[in-house]
């Protein structure tokens, strides 16, 4: 069954270092997702991603960050100049259709860890 | 502010027991979706509700629209189920409110 993969799972990195996180939707899927997870916290709405523009971004969502779909396959989110709570797990979605009726299908997460 | 609301916050149940989440929103919505997010931290999509019930296996979800709530039953419940249980909205289509979750934990 496809799947939506994410690498790296864990990611440790300094304050003020940049990262990017990779995340590969299912390969027909045309709406694409990034939610964040503070530890114990509920999950939050990033971005959303359409016909390579963002369509909705939530106030979370600064300057800091920025997504792209560099080759048809991967879909990044960086974050320029982390920061302590930046901390979290980051998690991918993706699914094909829009209306009504569409279920999304999430990666496994990727553990950013800012130290 | 909340836009989604969840309860009970936490739930424990003896196995075989029937078991009902509730959610409450205060936007408008698109859809309502239950997720279902395992103790290792994976996601997984249950269901996706813009009017009516649903049903899947053991798992039934409800929305009233015009209450604005929704919720998600368990029958026959199993160790398995044990997991925290998202309910999140969509609004204006691709912008998502989550709640902060119900955690259930079945024994046998």
């Amino acid at each position: 069954e496809p799947e939506v993969t994410q690498t790296p799972s864990h990611q440790v990195t300094q304050m003020g270092q940049e990262v990017i996180l990779r995340c590969v939707p299912i390969s027909n899927h045309l709406y694409f997702y990034w939610y964040r997870q503070i530890l114990g916290q509920k999950v939050e709405f990033l971005v959303s991603f359409y016909n390579n523009e963002i369509s909705e971004k939530s106030e979370i969502f600064d300057d800091q960050f920025s997504v792209e779909r560099p080759d048809g396959s991967n879909f990044t989110l960086k974050i320029r100049s982390t920061k302590l709570e930046d901390s979290a797990m980051y998690f991918c979605a993706s699914h094909r259709t829009t209306g009504l009726n569409y279920e999304q299908y999430f990666g496994p997460g990727t553990r950013l860890t800012v130290t | 502010k909340n836009e989604v609301e969840q309860s009970p916050q936490n739930l424990t149940a003896q196995e075989g027991e029937f078991i009902t989440i509730n959610c409450s929103y205060s936007v408008g919505i698109s859809a309502l979706h239950w997720l279902q997010q395992h103790p290792g931290g994976g996601i997984v999509s249950l269901f996706m509700l813009s009017s009516g019930k649903k049903k899947h296996g053991r798992l039934i979800a409800t929305i009233n629209i015009q209450e604005k709530h929704s919720s998600l039953h368990i029958t026959a419940s199993h160790p398995r189920d044990s997991a925290v249980y998202i309910c999140a909205v969509s609004v204006s289509g691709n912008q998502f409110y989550f709640g902060t979750g119900t955690s259930l934990t079945v024994i046998p």
